[in-house]
């Protein structure tokens, strides 16, 4: 079982530069979203969608693009990578209301530094 | 006021002994409550959720108190390997609202 996977799992960028993080998951999840994680702040939500078509805004989405062409892939865009975007990134999976099991699924991260 | 809050930590106890750890909540409409645990560069992974009569499995016990919005998490005879970060979550009422973690406080369990 692959679950969720996120390429890459190490990226060093240059400020301006632009950057795909791709997030795929096996497990026919309606539900998926980014979430980017720093030292003193936890987990904060960037963007989510809860299926193939639909995305809608977290918490923290400037700066980041995300689309849901398919009901598997759900890639999280950088378009011009600035410093302050240094971050742990991950992605999450979990089926939506009314199933049993609501569990989300971590990828295992990208970690991301922009110089 | 942060929607999730958690004492940070670190929580440093010996093996065997029994720790607690306390979360609040701000939406008093949310429904759905759990606990994720996260190794040290690991990502997160459900530890257990949190249901209103409370719920215990082996070692671990989560109460719940909706009157309070609070949640707390009970590890009796630590291990070493209970040694991570454990992030309180919470989810609203609504169809799609996402989940919203805690910072995390951490345990440390030491021989």
């Amino acid at each position: 079982n692959a679950g969720v996977t996120q390429t890459p799992k190490f990226q060093v960028l240059k400020t301006g530069q632009s950057m795909t993080l791709q997030c795929a998951q096996d497990m026919n999840h309606e539900y998926m979203s980014w979430y980017r994680q720093d030292p003193g702040m936890g987990l904060r939500l960037i963007h989510y969608s809860v299926g193939a078509g639909i995305t809608d805004q977290g918490e923290v989405p400037n700066g980041y693009n995300v689309s849901r062409s398919t009901t598997e892939d759900f890639p999280l865009r950088l378009l011009s990578a600035a410093p302050s975007q240094t971050s742990v990134y991950f992605c999450a999976s979990r089926h939506h209301e009314g199933q049993l099991n609501t569990e989300a699924f971590f990828g295992q991260g990208t970690r991301l530094t922009v110089v | 006021r942060k929607e999730v809050e958690q004492d940070p930590g670190p929580f440093n106890v010996p093996e065997g002994a029994t720790v607690a750890f306390n979360c609040t909540y701000s939406n008093s409409a949310s429904q759905s409550f759990f606990w994720y645990r996260q190794d040290c560069r690991k990502e997160p992974k459900l530890l257990m959720s949190v249901y209103s009569s409370g719920n215990e499995d082996g070692r671990f016990t989560a109460q719940l108190n909706r009157a309070s919005q609070y949640i707390s998490l009970l590890i009796r005879d630590s291990k070493l390997s209970d040694s991570a970060t454990y992030l309180c979550v919470v989810k609203g009422d609504q169809a799609g609202t996402a989940l919203i973690f805690g910072k995390g406080t951490t345990l440390s369990v030491s021989s």
